[in-house]
């Protein structure tokens, strides 16, 4: 069963660093999402990227947060410089629209683990 | 703006008994709603996902009702085993967005 995936599984950086999150979504899925979750708390929307460009994002996301698909099957996310409260487990999701009714099951890898220290 | 909660926070059972676990959201203008299923360290599985215009779905076990004009699910889970032991997430989406809104969780400690 086709599947996203995510590299690495686990980074540690130090503050202030750039890290860039990959992500490769199902083949054949038109969506794209990230999502984090920092420990303990609840999993928290990113943003969503549709037709080469973002379709939707939260407050978090803000200019140190980038995403790109550099081509046709990558997805990644870029923190241009991490803080502190960057840490937490980043998932990458994706969907495709299916039928009229727009019916999106959006499946989500296993995560990246980012450390900032 | 929506919120999502789930309860109880935690629930232990012995293998073999029928549980039911509780989703609510404060706004019922959904698209649709999906419970997932997280083991420890581990990424999301979509197990149900529920149209705003169903009432309920059904994949083995697992049955997942909504109520949207309560603002409620429930996701019904039969003869639990402890491979069913997990946090179960409940999440919404609106209509007019892409974003999944999650609850916080139910874990679930089924013992042999």
């Amino acid at each position: 069963e086709p599947e996203v995936t995510q590299t690495p599984s686990h980074q540690v950086t130090q503050m202030g660093q750039e890290v860039i999150l990959r992500c490769v979504p199902i083949s054949n899925h038109l969506y794209f999402y990230w999502y984090r979750q920092i420990l303990g708390q609840k999993v928290e929307f990113l943003v969503s990227f549709y037709n080469n460009e973002i379709s939707e994002k939260s407050e978090i996301f803000d200019d140190q947060f980038s995403v790109e698909r550099p081509d046709g099957s990558n997805f990644t996310l870029k923190i241009r410089s991490t803080k502190l409260e960057d840490s937490a487990m980043y998932f990458c999701a994706s969907s495709v629209r299916v039928g009229l009714a727009g019916v999106e099951t959006q499946y989500f890898g296993p995560g990246t683990r980012l450390l900032v220290l | 703006k929506q919120e999502v909660t789930q309860i109880p926070a935690a629930l232990s059972v012995p293998e073999g008994e029928n549980l039911v676990l509780n989703c609510s959201f404060t706004d019922s203008a959904i698209y649709n709603l999906q419970w997932f299923r997280q083991d420890p360290g581990k990424g999301l599985t979509s197990l149900l996902l529920i149209q705003s215009s169903q009432r309920e779905q059904t994949s083995g076990r697992l049955n997942a009702s909504l109520d949207k004009s309560s603002g409620r699910s429930t996701l019904y889970i039969a003869a639990s085993q402890p491979g069913d032991s997990a946090t179960y997430l409940c999440a919404v989406r609106d209509t007019g967005f892409q974003k999944l809104v999650f609850g916080t969780g139910t874990r679930l400690l089924v013992s042999p």
